[in-house]
């Protein structure tokens, strides 16, 4: 149980287009979804937290403009990456909340998305 | 505030020797701790989770980790390592009422053949 995907795995794309990821929680019902961003050999880093239902809540220094997130269902969120450039190309992962009483701080991954852009 | 901290960024083990990942915590609560693994080009897979219940906590593969409040370490052991437990692990710590979670910086582990 708790398995969480991602769509797509890999994605290149050219500069100033945009690209949109799904995160799923396949078994389990998530009304908080986590998005992070890896750079090579570093730790995740923490970009927005997704509420189903609501808007999400940004960590300082991410451009809510430039990433957006949508959680419009209990068991899906999705991140935009609007106007890509090189810079943004990056490891994006999400995580998921299991709801369930006793479980509830603890978050499963997705296998993440490799963005490449040109 | 919360914090953790992974003190090896690497460590190399031969094959079938122990294995020693240490990390400590910093928190004022009681707080939820976590080790996660990842393979190359992944996502995170949880190994355990200590939520004040026993201090020894089993997890997956063959690890474990024991969480020692005296010493606020929660260090994660492995008896026997296996050419597939090479891999990066992070060592985590749950914000209560945010349920964020703080990373630490990742050790990477090495096993020799």
């Amino acid at each position: 149980g708790a398995v969480v995907s991602q769509h797509p795995s890999r994605v290149i794309c050219k500069s100033g287009t945009s690209v949109k990821i799904e995160c799923r929680s396949l078994d389990f019902q998530a009304t908080t979804m986590f998005w992070y961003r890896q750079f090579p050999k570093q730790s995740l880093m923490l970009m927005a937290t997704s509420n189903e239902g609501s808007k999400a809540t940004y960590e300082q220094g991410v451009e809510k403009d430039k990433f957006l997130i949508n959680h419009a269902s209990l068991t899906l969120s999705t991140l935009t990456v609007t106007s890509a450039h090189p810079e943004d190309s990056s490891f994006y992962i999400c995580s998921a909340r299991d709801q369930l009483a006793g479980r509830t701080d603890t978050q499963y991954f997705g296998p993440g998305t490799r963005l490449t852009v040109l | 505030a919360q914090s953790v901290t992974q003190l090896d960024s690497h460590v190399s083990v031969s094959e079938g020797t122990p294995v020693l990942l240490r990390c400590n915590y910093s928190s004022s609560y009681s707080p939820s701790l976590f080790w996660y693994v990842q393979h190359p080009n992944k996502g995170l897979q949880l190994l355990l989770k200590y939520t004040s219940a026993a201090t020894l906590v089993k997890g997956i593969n063959g690890f474990e980790a024991e969480f020692k409040k005296s010493e606020t370490s929660f260090h994660l052991t492995k008896p026997s390592a296996h050419m597939s437990d090479a891999a990066e692990y992070f060592c985590v710590v749950s914000d209560e009422g945010t349920y964020k979670y703080i990373f630490g910086t990742g050790t990477r582990l090495k096993v020799l053949a």
